[in-house]
């Protein structure tokens, strides 16, 4: 079964600064989809940035980005200047890519999170 | 363009009463899903949709039961409520299978409280 590790349940980066959230992620499968979603204080999930494992080029949305390790199954983000409005809990989620009718393939795989603190 | 809305959001119940939360959208997303999000948990499945007339239990089903009669609207319902359930729920849909159709998109959850 697949599995999805945050081990970081809070980190705190200092405004303007870089901080990564680490993720990493157990699977047999080669072809997948991971993701970050950001969680503020609204309760709103939202999709920061989504990574195709069969793609070696690493994903970036403005100021996050991901290092994409698939050997070492590893699928961090890393956050430049950091903003106040940063400031959230960060779900890393696994999704299969298989043949349509696996129903593993509906399924997400999420972590317990990180906690980001940003200090002004 | 509301996206995933999620009724009501905020609820109080007595242990035993039932309750039904509704989760519409308006993206013509296939799939939907039904999540609920503990401390310390992170989101965990309860029963998802994969079209209209269709539903299939997750990773923790039991204590819930679900509904897709219209492509728009999932519900989720509680026929007894007990304290184990008192917890965040939140509602996604997802367009497809293919690959840019894979983004989940949640709805803004519905905080249930079970005495």
């Amino acid at each position: 079964a697949q599995t999805v590790t945050q081990s970081q349940p809070e980190m705190s980066v200092q405004e303007a600064e870089t901080v990564t959230l680490s993720c990493t992620y157990d699977t047999s499968e080669s072809d997948y989809y991971l993701f970050w979603y950001k969680q503020p204080p609204s309760r709103q999930m939202i999709l920061v940035i989504r990574q195709e494992a069969y793609k070696q080029q690493n994903a970036t949305e403005n100021r996050f980005s991901v290092n994409f390790q698939k050997a070492a199954k590893s699928f961090s983000l890393k956050i430049s200047d950091s903003q106040l409005g940063d400031a959230a809990m960060y779900f890393c989620a696994y999704n299969r890519r298989r043949a349509l009718t696996t129903s593993g393939t509906y399924k997400y795989i999420f972590g317990t999170g990180t906690r980001l603190k940003v200090l002004a | 363009n509301a996206g995933v809305t999620q009724t009501p959001k905020f609820r109080v119940l007595k242990t035993g009463q039932s309750m039904t939360l509704l989760c519409a959208q308006d993206m013509n997303h296939e799939y939907m899903y039904w999540y609920r999000q503990d401390p310390g948990m992170g989101l965990r499945l309860i029963h998802y949709s994969v079209g209209e007339g269709t539903t299939a239990k997750g990773e923790v089903p039991d204590g819930y039961n679900v509904s897709r009669l219209k492509k728009q609207n999932f519900l989720l319902g509680l026929e007894s409520a007990a304290p184990s359930q008192t917890s965040v729920y939140f509602c996604a849909s997802r367009k497809g299978l293919a690959a840019e159709r894979d983004t989940q998109y949640f709805g803004p959850g519905t905080r249930l409280t079970v005495l």
